[in-house]
């Protein structure tokens, strides 16, 4: 079974700060993707980045980079420059890729980002 | 080109009532999967629809149905309503199983 982990319910982050969402997972898979996604309060699930098991290098989408450390099984968002358009909730999810990926994905609680002027 | 459409946006019924949600996924998508979230959780896994068949299903009771059809637009039936049952619906949906999921605005559903 896969577990996904979001320690931080909440923060606070000053305009134009860096921010750092952790997200921690648990699976025996050995292909799986990461993703994270952002909902803001309309209820959309909005598709930030992804990173393969399997990856090398750390995915990167713009103002956002996932900080992959597949050792310690961590997963970390990374938005750089703060906007205050970037408030919402951020929830990190997975899924194994093994089995033809019909798998859908394992969601973690999420974080609610509040970008303060 | 319309992303993915989800009907109706807000529902509310009685216990032990039927609803029907319906999704349209977003154009050349063949692939369509539902989600249940409860306030102040995560999305959870219900089932994945692909060339009109249940491919995977989460963790959740039969009262839990779908269908897919041939233009691949997709319904969620949910029999006796349980209060619990009360959540934000979302449909996702994807070519093949592409890494990219694209989710609909969701149906609040309100049980009562």
């Amino acid at each position: 079974a896969q577990k996904i982990t979001q320690t931080q319910p909440g923060m606070f982050v000053q305009e134009k700060e860096a921010v750092t969402l952790d997200c921690t997972y648990d699976t025996s898979d050995q292909s799986y993707g990461l993703f994270w996604y952002k909902q803001p309060s309309s209820g959309e699930m909005i598709f930030l980045i992804y990173q393969g098991s399997y990856d090398e290098q750390n995915a990167t989408e713009g103002r956002y980079s996932l900080n992959f450390q597949k050792a310690r099984k961590s997963a970390n968002l990374v938005i750089s420059a703060s906007q205050l358009g970037d408030s919402a909730m951020y929830f990190c999810a997975m899924r194994d890729l093994s089995g033809g990926g019909a798998d859908g994905l394992t969601f973690g609680k999420g974080t609610h980002l509040i970008i303060q002027p | 080109d319309a992303g993915v459409t989800q009907s109706p946006t807000h529902l509310i019924k009685t216990r032990g009532q039927q609803v029907t949600l319906r999704c349209s996924p977003k154009s050349g998508h063949d692939t369509v999967s539902w989600y249940q979230q409860a306030l102040g959780q995560g999305p959870q896994f219900i089932f994945q629809y692909y060339e009109e068949e249940e491919r995977q299903r989460g963790n959740f009771p039969d009262r839990f149905s779908g269908h897919q059809f041939p233009n691949y637009s997709s319904e969620l039936n949910v029999n006796a309503l349980l209060l619990g049952d009360s959540a934000l619906y979302l449909c996702a949906s994807s070519l093949g199983q592409s890494r990219q999921a694209f989710f609909g605005q969701g149906t609040r559903l309100t049980v009562v």
